[in-house]
């Protein structure tokens, strides 16, 4: 079965140090893959995606996220994170054309920001 | 420039009563969606509605019922509430419900059945 995996529900880390968020995959063909932050009381909000081509993908906030195939990962990287980015975030994953009603999420990995 | 709105933002049942949560976009899109996210268990789409006057049954449909009203409303409808449809529920949009798009997410409504 599809399935997206994120396996670290919480995170610490300092303001000002760099962060990775660890994602996996298991999809037979190439997979779509997203992104999404969600802040206290808030909807999900779309950080980036891939559908294809260059497996460095760059999104809004300052984020970015590798695709590499190799690991069936998508990890989100943030090079030095701001109290501001304290949320969850999601990852999420589907198949070429089957759309958003097939989208599967991770359970999600809680970040926190420490002073 | 309101996106997604839901209502209400929370709601306490007993179990038996039934009620409705509405959701309305105003971007002119044709695919709306109702998920529910429960603690660990990241979000699951329950229905889904590609175009106004369809609906279709996500992972976990049972317990629920939609009704595409227009374009713009998307209600989901618990018609004998349950304690394990305690949840948080989101609605959400998008233009056509391809991957090579944006879904745009309300800020959800907090469900309690007692």
């Amino acid at each position: 079965a599809q399935s997206v995996t994120q396996p670290d529900i919480h995170i610490t880390v300092s303001e000002g140090a760099s962060l990775e968020l660890r994602c996996n995959y298991s999809y037979g063909a190439t997979p779509y893959l997203f992104w999404y932050v969600q802040s206290p009381g808030q909807g999900l909000q779309l950080l980036l995606k891939y559908f294809s081509g260059d497996t460095l993908v760059q999104g809004i906030k300052g984020f970015e996220a590798e695709f590499k195939r190799s690991q069936s990962s998508f990890n989100l990287r943030k090079p030095s994170v701001h109290w501001s980015d304290a949320a969850e975030y999601f990852c999420a994953g589907t198949s070429m054309n089957t759309g958003f009603q097939k989208l599967v999420f991770g359970t999600g990995t809680r970040l926190l920001v420490s002073p | 420039n309101a996106g997604v709105t839901q209502t209400p933002k929370f709601q306490v049942l007993k179990t038996g009563q039934s009620m409705t949560l509405q959701c309305a976009q105003d971007m002119n899109h044709n695919s709306m969606y109702w998920y529910r996210q429960d603690p660990g268990m990241g979000l699951r789409l329950i229905y889904y509605s590609a175009s106004e006057g369809t609906t279709d049954k996500g992972e976990v449909p049972n317990g629920y019922n939609v009704s595409r009203l227009n374009k713009r409303e998307f209600s989901l409808r618990l018609e004998s509430a349950a304690p394990s449809q305690t949840s948080v529920y989101f609605c959400a949009s998008s233009e056509q419900g391809g991957t090579n798009e944006k879904l745009f997410f309300g800020s959800g409504t907090q469900l309690s059945v007692l």
